[in-house]
């Protein structure tokens, strides 16, 4: 299985902050890579596909990036509806894996 | 609009069974894979199982054997079907349709399932 590991698990931003979140994936996973973000008592939202592909109706304020095994996930300038959880999942291979989340948390 | 909307969540003792449901309107069901994902209380996401458009089935292998995914084109619906329930089955499961780079790109709003004595 294709393990991903997210990096921080917690952080504390404020308004307007420039955020980054990072995703190592343990193999090659080309540009399968997705961003999610999940808010409490909600289901997830799809932010980006295939590493750096902006969803519809996503602000272009979130932004993806790739380097071999490694993604990240930047926020431009931090918002008061961003403070969620925020989940990298590869769409590679079977079975499908989730990194462990990163909250962002108010600062 | 897409919506999807699960039902058949509840509690159940150890070793039962349940059948979740999801009910899928604003797209073409039978042209998209759908897949379950469920989140433990207070835990992260985990893949559950996928369903192709042609049927192709896959599993986690911590449900293996246990769970059953379906589907029923003529009722826009999705299923999952799943038998030998344990405690660390207990989570709120997503229903999600599959898009562009098999990203999940629409979910359900969830249906809990507590397996408790």
């Amino acid at each position: 299985d294709i393990q991903m590991t997210q990096s921080p698990s917690s952080l504390s931003a404020s308004v307007g902050d420039r955020v980054t979140i990072s995703c190592r994936a343990s193999q090659s996973i080309s540009s399968y890579l997705n961003w999610y973000q999940q808010k409490p008592g909600k289901a997830p939202r799809l932010l980006i596909y295939a590493a750096s592909s902006l969803q519809s109706g996503v602000p272009s304020r979130f932004s993806g990036s790739a380097s071999g095994t490694d993604f990240t996930l930047t926020i431009s300038s931090l918002q008061p509806e961003d403070f969620a959880t925020y989940y990298c999942q590869q769409s590679y291979s079977i079975p499908r894996t989730f990194g462990q989340g990163t909250k962002v948390e108010i600062k | 609009e897409v919506q999807l909307v699960e039902s058949g969540g509840g509690l159940v003792k150890p070793g039962g069974s349940l059948r979740l449901s999801c009910a899928a309107s604003g797209f073409t069901f039978s042209s998209y894979n759908m897949n379950w994902v469920r989140q433990a209380p207070g835990k992260g996401l985990e893949w559950v199982s996928s369903i192709s458009s042609s049927s192709y089935i896959y599993y986690a292998d911590s449900v293996k054997g246990r769970f059953t995914i379906s589907r029923d084109n003529a009722k826009n619906s999705l299923y999952l079907q799943m038998n030998s329930l344990r405690a660390e089955d207990t989570a709120v499961y997503y229903c999600a349709k599959e898009g562009s780079s098999w990203s999940l790109d629409y979910w359900g709003q969830g249906t809990l399932v507590t397996v408790s004595s």
